[in-house]
């Protein structure tokens, strides 16, 4: 496996359902980030992990809840989503260069996971 | 609040033709800058990025930078039907902040 990996592609959930998204990079970055991009709007920055401390919350509601076990893993946990949580996520990893300089050689993307909350 | 601007588009070019994406960022310390294509229902994939004042090529693409007027421009060449795709702009600012794109679309 190379690059960024997300699963699953697609998911399917009710509003009272738990699940979870999985990222994992074969990159040896040490950054990983969460972004939602639903239709027609730009990225939205969800969570950022540096060095496995979660660096930025963009007030995003606690009913995504991320984990970041180690650098190379990202996880977000979703419950008790609403229909309009509906988008793609999308996981992204970089090299920081040291702390406080995240993008400095630019992200590589996931495929992402296309979510559907009915 | 720091600022990446792009033209949304849609943007019609010929086949052929050369295609010319604009950026204008807010801050000025900024020093890296990319340019992201995503195609619809994919993830954006980094095509070009830039450090430096003036033009660096890569094949059919051209990225131009230009720190004193904040502005960043990509430029494609002998334009394809394959090159229709929504184009980030994105500025590095500690971490990456994103355009909101512009969607290109080559008129075959």
């Amino acid at each position: 496996e190379t690059g960024v990996t997300q699963t699953p592609r697609h998911l399917v959930m009710g509003m009272t359902n738990k699940k979870s998204l999985k990222c994992e990079q074969h990159l040896g970055h040490n950054a990983m980030y969460w972004y939602k991009q639903s239709a027609k709007k730009p990225l939205e920055l969800m969570f950022v992990y540096n060095f496995k401390e979660q660096t930025e919350n963009n007030s995003v509601p606690s009913r995504f809840s991320p984990e970041c076990p180690n650098s190379s893993h990202l996880f977000l946990h979703l419950h008790t989503l609403q229909p309009e949580d509906s988008a793609l996520y999308l996981c992204a990893s970089s090299q920081a260069v040291g702390q406080g300089r995240l993008g400095t050689y630019g992200y590589t993307f996931g495929s992402g996971t296309r979510l559907t909350v009915v | 609040q720091k600022e990446v601007e792009q033209n949304s588009g849609p943007l019609s070019v010929p086949e052929g033709a050369i295609a010319s994406l604009n950026c204008t960022y807010s801050d000025r310390g900024s020093q890296s800058f990319f340019w992201y294509r995503q195609y619809s229902g994919k993830s954006p994939e980094l095509i070009m990025f830039i450090y430096s004042n003036g033009d660096k090529e890569d094949g059919r693409f051209t990225a131009q930078l230009n720190k004193a007027s904040q502005y960043v421009s990509l430029l494609i060449r002998d334009s394809q039907p394959s090159d229709s795709a929504t184009y980030l702009c994105a500025v590095n600012d500690d971490k990456i902040i994103f355009g909101k794109g512009t969607r290109l679309h080559i008129l075959p």
